[in-house]
């Protein structure tokens, strides 16, 4: 089956214990993106990567990190999370850039 | 600066009634647009989008879009709606570079049987 899935699905963690959000796509897309979503405020863009080891900023990418080492895998990193990560994110692939996007179930996280 | 805009927070419909759930965006070039859904604790899922020909675009569940280039707009439709509609739908707009996607806060729909 086609999927882009996340793991940890919820997470509760306090100021500073740096976390890493895996991500994982099985459609061979080149591109791939973290969002991160608030009440209010829709799906803001943190990170997004073109292709293995090529990756850009979104719109809110203070606090965060990413690598694209392997086609399927975008992990996004937390070194130092703080409480206003608290959000739901959600990971998404398409198959090219400017496509339709395919999103994972999404990672509560609660930062303490 | 590129934006999408979708200025309804909350719409409600009955049951059988023709919805609409709006989108205006602000984007040089030609825009790449988009609709998703997203229903409770779940992910986004596509619904449909314009990327050029025909401005009346259809998809996914019965819904279908109208892009209309002068008004900058970009309106989600569906001639009868149904309670299993009720979700929160977002508008979204790739900017011209085609790299970022730029997403609206968000029109939660209620459908009332």
């Amino acid at each position: 089956e086609a999927q882009v899935t996340q793991n940890p699905r919820y997470l509760i963690t306090v100021t500073g214990k740096k976390l890493t959000v895996t991500c994982s796509q099985n459609m061979n897309h080149e591109y791939m993106s973290w969002y991160r979503q608030d009440p209010g405020l829709g799906l803001r863009q943190i990170y997004y990567s073109m292709n293995v080891e090529v990756t850009d900023k979104g719109d809110v990418p203070e606090g965060y990190k990413v690598s694209r080492k392997e086609k399927r895998n975008f992990p996004l990193i937390l070194e130092s999370p703080s409480p206003n990560q608290t959000s739901l994110y959600f990971c998404a692939s398409s198959l090219i850039s400017r496509d339709t996007q395919y999103f994972g179930p999404g990672t509560r996280l609660t930062v303490l | 600066a590129q934006s999408v805009a979708q200025p309804e927070d909350q719409v409600n419909v009955a049951e059988g009634n023709p919805l609409t759930v709006k989108c205006t965006y602000s984007v040089s070039g030609n825009p790449y647009l988009f609709w998703y859904v997203q229903y409770p604790n779940r992910g986004l899922q596509f619904l449909l989008k314009y990327i050029t020909g025909d401005n009346l675009v259809k998809g996914s569940y019965g819904f279908e879009a109208e892009f209309n280039k002068s008004q900058t707009s970009f309106h989600l439709k569906k001639p009868s709606a149904l309670v299993s509609d009720s979700a929160l739908y977002f508008c979204a707009v790739s900017d011209t570079g085609g790299f970022k996607t730029i997403f609206g806060a968000g029109t939660r729909l209620f459908v009332k049987a």
